[in-house]
Protein backbone atom coordinates (compact mmCIF):
# COMPACT_ATOMS: atom_id res chain seq x y z
CA UNK A 1 0.00 0.00 0.00
CA UNK A 2 1.70 3.10 -0.75
CA UNK A 3 2.12 5.85 2.03
CA UNK A 4 1.61 9.22 2.05
CA UNK A 5 2.78 11.19 -0.72
CA UNK A 6 3.30 14.88 -0.75
CA UNK A 7 4.48 17.43 -3.72
CA UNK A 8 6.49 19.36 -3.87
CA UNK A 9 9.11 18.22 -2.05
CA UNK A 10 11.37 21.30 -1.86
CA UNK A 11 10.10 25.10 -2.26
CA UNK A 12 11.98 28.12 -2.56
CA UNK A 13 9.89 31.30 -2.58
CA UNK A 14 11.11 35.03 -2.15
CA UNK A 15 8.94 36.82 0.82
CA UNK A 16 5.70 38.66 0.10
CA UNK A 17 4.70 35.26 -2.68
CA UNK A 18 2.07 32.76 -1.60
CA UNK A 19 2.92 28.60 -1.85
CA UNK A 20 -0.04 25.98 -2.33
CA UNK A 21 1.54 22.37 -1.05
CA UNK A 22 0.21 19.36 -1.76
CA UNK A 23 -0.80 16.09 0.02
CA UNK A 24 -2.28 12.41 -0.85
CA UNK A 25 -3.42 10.06 1.65
CA UNK A 26 -2.79 6.68 2.16
CA UNK A 27 -5.91 4.99 0.31
CA UNK A 28 -8.63 4.82 2.08
CA UNK A 29 -7.57 7.17 4.45
CA UNK A 30 -10.21 10.41 4.97
CA UNK A 31 -8.20 12.44 7.84
CA UNK A 32 -5.50 14.29 6.35
CA UNK A 33 -4.25 16.52 9.17
CA UNK A 34 -1.21 19.46 8.33
CA UNK A 35 1.80 20.06 11.17
CA UNK A 36 4.58 22.59 10.58
CA UNK A 37 7.59 21.58 11.87
CA UNK A 38 11.21 24.14 12.56
CA UNK A 39 14.21 23.76 14.66
CA UNK A 40 12.54 26.45 17.25
CA UNK A 41 9.59 25.50 17.69
CA UNK A 42 9.26 21.22 16.64
CA UNK A 43 6.18 20.02 15.36
CA UNK A 44 3.14 21.84 15.75
CA UNK A 45 -0.33 21.46 14.40
CA UNK A 46 -1.67 23.79 11.62
CA UNK A 47 -5.50 21.55 10.52
CA UNK A 48 -7.21 18.93 10.46
CA UNK A 49 -9.61 17.99 7.70
CA UNK A 50 -12.35 14.87 7.40
CA UNK A 51 -15.07 14.72 4.29
CA UNK A 52 -13.99 17.87 3.33
CA UNK A 53 -14.59 19.85 6.22
CA UNK A 54 -11.90 21.91 9.02
CA UNK A 55 -12.52 20.06 12.05
CA UNK A 56 -10.02 21.93 13.88
CA UNK A 57 -6.90 24.56 13.93
CA UNK A 58 -4.13 25.08 15.18
CA UNK A 59 -2.80 29.07 16.58
CA UNK A 60 -1.37 30.02 13.30
CA UNK A 61 -2.72 33.19 11.33
CA UNK A 62 -5.28 33.41 8.79
CA UNK A 63 -2.67 33.27 5.60
CA UNK A 64 -2.58 29.47 6.61
CA UNK A 65 -5.72 27.73 4.74
CA UNK A 66 -6.30 24.36 3.66
CA UNK A 67 -8.71 22.44 1.62
CA UNK A 68 -9.70 18.66 1.01
CA UNK A 69 -11.14 17.22 -1.80
CA UNK A 70 -13.61 14.58 -2.59
CA UNK A 71 -10.67 11.93 -3.11
CA UNK A 72 -9.31 12.99 0.01
CA UNK A 73 -6.70 14.87 -1.16
CA UNK A 74 -5.46 18.15 -0.01
CA UNK A 75 -3.73 21.17 -0.12
CA UNK A 76 -2.41 23.73 2.28
CA UNK A 77 -2.04 27.53 1.30
CA UNK A 78 0.04 29.89 2.79
CA UNK A 79 0.08 33.42 1.30
CA UNK A 80 2.26 36.74 2.10
CA UNK A 81 5.10 34.37 2.93
CA UNK A 82 7.41 35.79 5.59
CA UNK A 83 10.95 34.41 6.54
CA UNK A 84 9.61 32.43 9.46
CA UNK A 85 7.33 30.24 7.13
CA UNK A 86 10.02 28.34 6.46
CA UNK A 87 10.07 25.11 7.72
CA UNK A 88 9.39 21.61 7.06
CA UNK A 89 5.55 21.28 6.30
CA UNK A 90 4.31 17.84 6.79
CA UNK A 91 1.27 16.15 6.07
CA UNK A 92 -0.46 12.99 8.10
CA UNK A 93 -3.23 10.90 7.19
CA UNK A 94 -5.42 8.11 9.40
CA UNK A 95 -8.65 6.25 8.83
CA UNK A 96 -10.89 8.66 10.62
CA UNK A 97 -9.18 10.27 13.60
CA UNK A 98 -10.66 10.28 16.96
CA UNK A 99 -10.67 6.37 17.14
CA UNK A 100 -9.10 4.44 19.35
CA UNK A 101 -6.19 2.70 16.95
CA UNK A 102 -6.45 5.19 14.58
CA UNK A 103 -2.74 6.12 13.93
CA UNK A 104 -1.65 9.23 11.54
CA UNK A 105 0.41 8.64 9.32
CA UNK A 106 3.19 10.85 7.86
CA UNK A 107 4.53 12.15 4.92
CA UNK A 108 7.95 13.16 3.92
CA UNK A 109 7.23 16.73 4.04
CA UNK A 110 8.20 19.64 1.93
CA UNK A 111 10.82 22.00 2.46
CA UNK A 112 9.89 25.35 2.27
CA UNK A 113 12.12 27.97 2.07
CA UNK A 114 11.81 31.25 2.16
CA UNK A 115 14.51 34.40 0.50
CA UNK B 1 -3.32 22.83 27.19
CA UNK B 2 -1.87 19.39 26.48
CA UNK B 3 1.90 19.31 27.33
CA UNK B 4 4.74 16.88 26.50
CA UNK B 5 8.21 17.04 27.44
CA UNK B 6 11.08 14.54 26.31
CA UNK B 7 14.12 13.92 27.98
CA UNK B 8 17.38 13.72 27.36
CA UNK B 9 17.52 16.36 24.82
CA UNK B 10 20.68 14.34 23.15
CA UNK B 11 21.98 10.66 23.92
CA UNK B 12 24.51 9.44 22.81
CA UNK B 13 24.90 5.81 22.90
CA UNK B 14 27.81 2.88 22.12
CA UNK B 15 26.34 0.24 19.95
CA UNK B 16 25.17 -2.38 22.52
CA UNK B 17 25.13 0.16 25.28
CA UNK B 18 21.06 0.16 26.47
CA UNK B 19 18.92 2.98 27.68
CA UNK B 20 15.51 4.51 27.97
CA UNK B 21 14.49 7.88 26.67
CA UNK B 22 11.45 9.95 28.83
CA UNK B 23 8.43 11.16 27.92
CA UNK B 24 5.86 13.02 30.38
CA UNK B 25 2.82 14.71 29.46
CA UNK B 26 -0.24 16.54 31.02
CA UNK B 27 -3.13 15.95 29.05
CA UNK B 28 -7.21 16.05 29.92
CA UNK B 29 -7.76 12.46 29.51
CA UNK B 30 -5.50 10.56 27.10
CA UNK B 31 -6.89 8.88 23.61
CA UNK B 32 -3.21 8.08 22.90
CA UNK B 33 0.42 8.30 23.22
CA UNK B 34 2.65 8.09 20.09
CA UNK B 35 6.14 7.07 19.54
CA UNK B 36 7.81 7.98 16.04
CA UNK B 37 11.12 7.82 15.12
CA UNK B 38 12.07 10.96 12.21
CA UNK B 39 15.20 10.62 10.56
CA UNK B 40 17.15 13.87 9.16
CA UNK B 41 14.69 15.68 6.39
CA UNK B 42 12.23 12.53 6.43
CA UNK B 43 8.75 12.57 8.05
CA UNK B 44 8.13 10.76 11.11
CA UNK B 45 8.29 7.41 10.93
CA UNK B 46 5.23 5.12 13.36
CA UNK B 47 6.15 2.92 15.85
CA UNK B 48 4.24 2.68 18.47
CA UNK B 49 0.51 3.49 19.97
CA UNK B 50 -0.26 3.43 23.63
CA UNK B 51 -3.60 3.86 25.15
CA UNK B 52 -3.83 2.50 28.88
CA UNK B 53 -1.59 2.71 31.84
CA UNK B 54 0.52 -0.49 32.52
CA UNK B 55 0.45 -0.88 28.67
CA UNK B 56 3.55 -2.47 26.82
CA UNK B 57 4.76 -2.97 23.26
CA UNK B 58 7.69 -4.11 21.71
CA UNK B 59 9.62 -4.08 17.93
CA UNK B 60 12.58 -5.27 17.50
CA UNK B 61 14.56 -3.01 19.83
CA UNK B 62 12.32 -1.01 21.15
CA UNK B 63 10.14 -1.22 23.62
CA UNK B 64 7.24 1.59 24.78
CA UNK B 65 5.40 0.88 28.55
CA UNK B 66 3.42 3.52 29.74
CA UNK B 67 2.26 5.10 33.11
CA UNK B 68 -0.75 7.86 33.96
CA UNK B 69 1.78 10.26 33.59
CA UNK B 70 4.51 9.42 31.30
CA UNK B 71 5.91 7.17 28.96
CA UNK B 72 9.29 5.30 28.16
CA UNK B 73 10.75 4.10 24.82
CA UNK B 74 13.60 1.58 25.96
CA UNK B 75 16.38 0.50 23.01
CA UNK B 76 17.84 -2.70 23.59
CA UNK B 77 21.62 -3.23 22.48
CA UNK B 78 21.30 -0.30 20.20
CA UNK B 79 23.06 -0.10 16.38
CA UNK B 80 24.28 2.64 14.81
CA UNK B 81 20.85 2.60 12.34
CA UNK B 82 19.14 2.85 15.47
CA UNK B 83 20.60 6.43 15.25
CA UNK B 84 17.40 8.63 14.85
CA UNK B 85 14.97 11.49 16.89
CA UNK B 86 12.38 10.37 19.08
CA UNK B 87 9.57 12.19 18.93
CA UNK B 88 6.57 11.41 21.46
CA UNK B 89 3.10 12.92 21.46
CA UNK B 90 -0.46 12.68 22.87
CA UNK B 91 -3.92 12.74 21.53
CA UNK B 92 -6.57 14.43 24.17
CA UNK B 93 -9.89 12.34 24.41
CA UNK B 94 -12.32 14.55 26.13
CA UNK B 95 -12.22 16.94 23.08
CA UNK B 96 -13.20 16.83 19.07
CA UNK B 97 -9.68 18.53 18.84
CA UNK B 98 -7.86 15.22 17.15
CA UNK B 99 -4.74 17.01 16.72
CA UNK B 100 -1.20 15.45 18.49
CA UNK B 101 1.23 17.60 20.61
CA UNK B 102 4.30 16.78 20.39
CA UNK B 103 7.47 16.87 22.27
CA UNK B 104 10.48 17.93 21.41
CA UNK B 105 12.35 14.90 20.81
CA UNK B 106 15.10 13.13 22.02
CA UNK B 107 18.10 13.00 19.59
CA UNK B 108 19.33 9.64 19.76
CA UNK B 109 23.02 8.38 18.41
CA UNK B 110 24.72 5.24 18.50
CA UNK B 111 28.45 4.39 17.82
CA UNK B 112 29.92 1.33 16.21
Amino acid sequence: KAGVTQTPRYLIKTRGQQVTLSCSPISGHRSVSWYQQTPGQGLQFLFEYFSETQRNKGNFPGRFSGRQFSNSRSEMNVSTLELGDSALYLCASSLVAGLAGDTQYFGPGTRLTVL
Amino acid sequence: EDQVTQSPEALRLQEGESSSLNCSYTVSGLRGLFWYRQDPGKGPEFLFTLYSAGEEKEKERLKATLTKKESFLHITAPKPEDSATYLCAVQARFSNDYKLSFGAGTTVTVRA
